[in-house]
C-alpha cells in the first residue's frame, strides 16, 4: 500500500541532471517526519543512499542529493553515470492505521 | 561493518507458516532495532515489521495478526513468522537494521543495512 507516489520512470544521458520526486501527504512527509531514498540495483537488495532527508552514508558520492518541502520531497542526480541505473524508492513514515513505515511506488532510472 | 543474512525455507505450502531468520554479525542483537521487509515480484517494497531495541514490536497492519518478529540473543539472530499464508504472500524477504536518527522516534528512523534477500514462494 504505497502512500508515497514518485514517476514510474526517469532518463537522461550521461553527465546529465536528473530528480525524482516523491510525493505524500499531511500524515508523513508533511507531518515533518524524515525522507530517506533507496538505491536498488538490478537483482541486488536495496542499499541506503540518503538518510534523514538531506544526508548521504560513507561511500556515497556526492553526486546524490535529497530535498524536501511540505508534502514533497526529491532526490537529484548530478553527473549521472551508467552505474545510477537501477531502481529508487524514498521511505517515510505514516501516521495513519496506528502507524507504519511507508515506501514510494519506486522509480527506474535508465541512463541513455 | 554489520552485515546481515536470511535463512529459510524457500517453499512454503499454502496457510501453512512462513519462517525466516536473519544473522547479524558486527552488531548487537540486543542494542539495536530491527526489521524485515518484502518484495513481491517485480513489485515495489512492503514494510512488515519491527523489533525494536526497548522490546516493543509494530507491525504493518497488512499483516498485523499473523506476523511475528523476535530476537534470540543468545543467537545473535532475529526471527520472522508469518502465519497461515497464501500466494499473495509470495515476495522476496529482507532483514534490515532499524537506524535511530536524531529523535528516537519511528519517524525518524530509516533502514541501514539490508540483507542479501532470500524468495519465498507460496503454493500449494
Amino acid at each position: 500500500q504505497s502512500v508515497l507516489t514518485q514517476p514510474p520512470s526517469v532518463s537522461g544521458a550521461p553527465g546529465q541532471r536528473v530528480t525524482i520526486s516523491c510525493t505524500g501527504s499531511s500524515s508523513n512527509i508533511g507531518a515533518t517526519y524524515d525522507v530517506h531514498w533507496y538505491q536498488q540495483l538490478p537483482g541486488k537488495a536495496p542499499k541506503l543512499l540518503i538518510y534523514a532527508t538531506t544526508n548521504r552514508p560513507s561511500g556515497v558520492p556526492d553526486r546524490f542529493s535529497g530535498s524536501k518541502s511540505a508534502t514533497s520531497a526529491s532526490l537529484a542526480i548530478t553527473g549521472l553515470q551508467a552505474e545510477d541505473e537501477a531502481d529508487y524508492y524514498c521511505q517515510s513514515y505514516d501516521d495513519s492505521l496506528n502507524g507504519l513505515y511507508v515506501f514510494g511506488t519506486g522509480t527506474k532510472v535508465t541512463v541513455l | 561493518q554489520v552485515q546481515l543474512q536470511e535463512s529459510g525455507p524457500g517453499l512454503v505450502k499454502t496457510s501453512q507458516t512462513l519462517s525466516l531468520s536473519c544473522t547479524v554479525s558486527g552488531a548487537s542483537i540486543s542494542d539495536n532495532s530491527w526489521s524485515w521487509i518484502r518484495q513481491p515480484p517485480g513489485k515495489g517494497l512492503e514494510w512488515i515489521g519491527y523489533f525494536y531495541y526497548s522490546g516493543n514490536t509494530k507491525y504493518n497492519p497488512s499483516v498485523k495478526s499473523r506476523a511475528t518478529i523476535s530476537i534470540d540473543t543468545s543467537k545473535n539472530h532475529f526471527s520472522l513468522k508469518l502465519r497461515s499464508v497464501n500466494a499473495a504472500d509470495t515476495a522476496v524477504y529482507y532483514c534490515a537494521r532499524l537506524r535511530v536518527g536524531e529523535f528516537d522516534y519511528p519517524g525518524y528512523t530509516w533502514f541501514d543495512p539490508w540483507g542479501q534477500g532470500t524468495l519465498v514462494t507460496v503454493s500449494s
